[in-house]
């Protein structure tokens, strides 16, 4: 099993949709996690990062952790075909080692 | 502007032939990072450096070498022990355990 799964899509959406992006995790020591969004052929992008369970919003995003499920979520609001990309959830023990999923695609159709 | 460089965006290897990649940062970061992506899969960590002079190995470190010289700057050589060397490879720097900022990436093609 490893230790953080994300569904890799693709994901279909239409323009405008609230978009859900999950990933869970098996190691109870994660305290630092991230969303990056990678378009094709470029580096990940950082769009958002949080410390411990909590939600934070940024604009149209808004990140959602919850520890005691050991589940993370990202959500994005009013999507645009410019959010079509790759979404990557990553985490950290705080040994700076970053633990990433395996990305999900996404698709906002105008 | 701050950020982070890599050099060249396309690099093409022959057989037996070791490379060089460059990665640089002007972010003040301490710690450096390689990953290499491949299709449909994660990143998966290379080596990485926390200080000046020092690294450590990732999770698939064979077949490549690093050093850590100037703060500035974390080559990464891909040797021809690396039998399948054609990736997608990322730098990447934080400060300490915070989030990492990660370079355009270089594409590596054999010939």
């Amino acid at each position: 099993q490893k230790e953080v799964e994300q569904d890799p899509g693709p994901l279909s959406v239409p323009e405008g949709a609230i978009v859900s992006l999950n990933c869970t995790y098996s190691n109870s020591a994660f305290q630092y996690f991230m969303w990056y969004r990678q378009y094709s052929r470029k580096g990940p992008e950082l769009l958002m990062y949080t410390y411990s369970s909590g939600n934070k919003e940024d604009g149209r995003f808004t990140a959602q952790v919850d520890k005691s499920s050991k589940y993370i979520s990202l959500f994005i609001r009013d999507s645009q075909p410019s959010d079509s990309a790759t979404y990557l959830c990553a985490m950290s023990a705080n040994t700076g080692k970053l633990i990433f999923g395996q990305g999900t695609t996404l698709q906002v159709k105008p | 502007d701050g950020g982070i460089t890599q050099s060249p965006k396309y690099l093409f290897r022959k057989e037996g032939q070791n490379v060089t990649l460059s990665c640089e940062q002007n972010l003040n970061h301490d710690a450096m990072y390689w990953y290499r992506q491949d299709p449909g899969q994660g990143l998966r960590l290379i080596y990485y450096s926390q200080i000046v002079n020092d690294f450590q190995k990732g999770d698939i470190a064979e077949g490549y070498s690093v050093s850590r010289e100037k703060k500035e700057s974390f080559p990464l050589t891909v040797t021809s022990a690396q039998k399948n060397p054609t990736a997608f490879y990322l730098c990447a720097s934080s400060i300490g355990q915070r989030a990492q900022y990660f370079g355009p990436g270089t594409r590596l093609l054999v010939l």
